[in-house]
């Protein structure tokens, strides 16, 4: 089955530990998006990819970095993690902007 | 500037049915999508709007009025599965076509 894959599911890290959260996708879609959920509330973009274009959002901190080395994959990278980054990371994917977005099953990363 | 409401919470008994309202104000409307979001996994995609009238699918549907920037998600039968958040999203032109997210209303059935 076509679908949006994250790794891994959970992740703790460390105060300003470097970490990675990776997401892949089997739908050949064009557009893949990077969202920060906290608890009861409306996810956030921190930035998507079009193809190899990347946009970032005006008020995603420069802490959080993204790459996407091909179509099928797209990393998202916590540069020094606070404990306000702790949250629920979704990623999506549509086949073009004005498409319907496909989540993953997230990952929660936890900051000790 | 742009704004998704939708209530907090609500409450509904297994078998009825509940109606989730939306209210919006964007500057580029181009529609409107209805996710499901159990607790700690990733939202589900439930629906599309994009003109006037209801769409049906299943037990749910989804309503919406563009004049009165304003929507609906009925669940119909409600199951015990159905106890989750239902996220209200619009679609701005004006923000490069991204989606504008309502904070998501907590729906709780009771048996």
């Amino acid at each position: 089955d076509a679908m949006v894959i994250q790794n891994p599911r959970y992740q703790v890290t460390q105060f300003g530990k470097p970490v990675t959260l990776s997401c892949s996708q089997t739908l050949n879609h064009n557009v893949m998006y990077w969202y920060q959920q906290k608890s009861s509330q409306a996810p956030k973009l921190l930035f998507h990819y079009y193809d190899k274009d990347f946009n970032n959002e005006a008020d995603t901190p420069d802490n959080f970095q993204s790459r996407r080395p091909n179509t099928s994959f797209c990393f998202l990278d916590i540069r020094s993690p606070g404990l306000g980054d702790a949250a629920m990371y979704l990623c999506a994917t549509s086949r073009e902007p004005k498409e319907t977005q496909y989540f993953g099953p997230g990952t929660r990363l936890l900051v000790l | 500037g742009q704004n998704i409401d939708q209530p907090t919470e609500m409450t509904a008994t297994e078998g009825a049915i509940v109606q989730i309202n939306c209210t919006y104000q964007t500057s580029g409307f181009n529609g409107l999508f209805w996710y499901q979001q159990h607790a700690g996994e990733a939202p589900t995609f439930l629906s599309y709007n994009v003109l006037d009238g209801l769409e049906e699918k299943g037990r749910f549907s989804s309503f919406l009025s563009r004049s009165k920037g304003y929507s609906y998600l009925l669940l119909k039968e409600l199951q015990m599965k159905d106890s989750a958040s239902y996220l209200c999203a619009v679609r701005d032109k004006d923000s490069n076509y991204q989606l504008i997210w309502g904070a998501g209303t907590k729906l709780i059935i009771k048996p």
